[in-house]
Parts: C-alpha cells; structure tokens; sequence
C-alpha cells in the first residue's frame, strides 16, 4: 500500500463546475496535510494546508480532512481553464524530520 | 529576488562532469531540502539540512554530494551520474518552528539532463 495514494486522473470537469480531488494516507499518526499545484514543466506550488479535522476554506478552495478515515480533500468551486494542473497531495509524518510524503497527484482538466 | 531561487535551470551534462545546483531561499526559513522528480513517480526526498546540518539522507547515491554552507544556500554537487539521473530537482525550503506546520515552498527546479 502506498503512504499517500491519489487517483492519477485526468479528472475532466467543465468550466465553472466543482472539482474535487482526493486523497488518502496510511500513517495515522500523520501531523499536517498539505495540497500543491503543479502546472506541466513548472515547480508545486502550496495551495492549502490544514492539520485539523473538518473543512478549510481560501477563495474558490476548500481543503477536507477526516483523520478517522485518513482521508484529505481538495474542493476548487468555479473551476477555471487556468485550473487545469497536477495537484499534488502530502502529508507530514509523525516520525522523521519534517518530512512531506507526497502522492503522485490527481491530473485536472478544465474544459471551457 | 524572492522566494526561492534556483541555477541553473537547464542543465546537461555527461556521466564524466562533475556540475553543481544552486539553491538560495529569501524567506528567513532555516530548514532546506532536495527533492528529484521523475516522470511518473512522486516526488522523492533526498536530503534535507536544518539549521545547515543534514538530518535526513534517503539512501542517496554517493554521486550525489549536498552542501550547506549557511541557513539561506544549497547546494547538490553532481559527478559520474548516469542517465537514469535524468529528472526535475527541486529545492525547498520550511521555517523549523515547533508546533508549526512545517509548509514548505519549492524553487522553480534545474532540469537535467544525463548523456
């Protein structure tokens, strides 16, 4: 079993639609839960963390975390072209340094 | 300059060179770290430097060399690499704080290539 799985996609939404992008975790002892974008050639970038159960709202996302079924969320309302990346999803273990394990993202399409 | 920034951006090299990558972070953070993307797999963690001592080392081939001189510079000293080397290298860089969160923001990457 992999420490963090996400469902490769593409996930293929239409524009203005809810994308919502999943994630779970096999360390229940994991700390803090982390979702980056990465656009096709470029570096992630952090879009939202949350490290306690319950929803995270900034803008147009909202992270959900549910330690109890070691699942995380990303909800993107309004989804947008510009949307359209890898989102990657980590999670900060219990052990070892401040270490982030990441999944190997969920690929998002935006359709105008 | 600000966030992280990384040189160069493209490199490519044969499994004779000897190359370095250059890291520097303008956020204050005093813990770094290497990451190598590879197509299709996720990111992996090779090294990771707090307070410019290394605390973490992924089995990391020894043709990969990291030095930290001081809290805000990174470098990853490359030689004989071979082709499977061939991949994204992130730096990033976290505030150690306890309690934190820990996030952690990356550079734009060198790409390399290994002939």
């Amino acid at each position: 079993q992999k420490e963090v799985e996400q469902n490769s996609g593409p996930l293929s939404v239409p524009e203005g639609a809810i994308a919502s992008l999943n994630c779970t975790y096999s360390d229940r002892g994991s700390q803090s839960f982390f979702w980056y974008r990465q656009y096709s050639g470029k570096s992630p970038e952090l879009i939202m963390f949350i490290y306690s159960n319950g929803d995270k709202e900034d803008g147009r996302f909202t992270a959900q975390l549910n330690k109890a079924s070691q699942y995380v969320s990303l909800l993107i309302r309004d989804s947008q072209p510009s949307d359209s990346a890898t989102y990657l999803c980590a999670v900060r273990r219990n052990t070892g340094f401040q270490k982030l394990v990441f999944g190997t993202g969920t690929r998002l399409l935006v359709s105008p | 300059e600000t966030g992280v920034t990384q040189t160069p951006r493209h490199l490519v090299m044969g499994m004779t060179n000897k190359k370095s990558l250059k890291c520097e972070q303008h956020l204050g953070h005093n813990a770094m770290y290497w990451y190598k993307q590879s197509a299709k797999k996720p990111l992996e963690l090779m090294f990771v430097y707090s307070l410019e001592e290394r605390v973490e080392n992924n089995s990391v081939p020894s043709r990969f060399s990291p030095e930290c001189p001081n809290s805000s510079h990174l470098f990853l000293h490359l030689h004989t690499l071979q082709p499977e080397d061939s991949a994204l290298y992130l730096c990033a860089s976290s505030r150690n704080v306890a309690g934190g969160t820990y996030e952690q923001y990356f550079g734009p990457g060198t790409r390399l290539t290994v002939t």
